[in-house]
């Protein structure tokens, strides 16, 4: 596609319920980024992925998330066992790997958990 | 001290006015990249810079390698241009090659 395209734009689910959430990046963009914005707050890290390295899994807040990509190309974040805490906005983006490249962004998957 | 500072933090201003957004940064940076977010949560690159100066419409961004900074500049705002619009930067530090540090954002609310 044209841009970085997330699915689904928005998930509510129940506190306890796994979730997964989708990023289709740019075509050809091998560094890819997820990021969640909780209410009131900045963007936060959560995990980067650049071609077939080891993700950098650094920012994942627990081992309740976990991240894949595969064929370099989509890449799933799932959430087991939501919690409250979980409710925030994520956030995909991806670039060519080269330093100082622009990142695009995705429209983000709106997740609350009730 | 965050990484990546921005001021105001909110802002409110008028039709026509010209408005500027400040960004600080304390790490060394590759590029630096200017973000636009809509109340539906959408996040659009207005611009990355790795030094100089950008126009793009309305819109102005300038950075200052030197002194670690970099502004933001909307001519004769309007209305749609009420959003957050968050500074970003780029670069190597760390373990984590190509990772982006956000600021908090600023809030921009122009009113007709």
């Amino acid at each position: 596609g044209a841009g970085v395209s997330q699915s689904p734009s928005n998930k509510v689910t129940e506190k306890g319920k796994d979730v997964e959430l989708r990023c289709d990046p740019i075509s050809g963009h091998t560094a890819l980024y997820w990021y969640r914005q909780s209410l009131g707050q900045g963007l936060e890290f959560l995990i980067y992925f650049q071609g077939n390295s080891a993700p950098d899994k650094s920012g994942l807040p627990s081992d309740r998330f976990s991240a894949e990509r595969t064929g370099g190309s989509v890449s799933t974040l799932t959430i087991q066992r939501t919690q409250q805490e979980d409710s925030a906005v994520y956030l995909c983006a991806s670039s060519f790997y080269r330093v100082g490249t622009e990142a695009f962004f995705g429209q983000g998957t709106r997740l609350t958990v009730v | 001290k965050n990484e990546v500072e921005q001021s105001p933090q909110n802002l409110t201003a008028q039709e026509g006015e010209f408005i500027t957004i400040n960004c600080s940064y304390s790490v060394g940076i590759s590029a630096l990249h200017w973000l636009q977010q809509h109340p539906g949560g959408g996040i659009v690159s207005l611009f990355m810079l790795s030094s100089g100066k950008k126009k793009h419409g309305r819109l102005i961004a300038t950075i200052n390698i030197q002194e670690k900074h970099s502004s933001l500049h909307i001519t004769a705002s309007h209305p749609r241009d009420s959003a957050v619009y968050i500074c970003a930067v780029s670069g190597l530090y760390g373990g984590s090659q190509g990772n982006l540090i956000f600021g908090k954002g600023t809030k921009l609310s122009v009113k007709p």
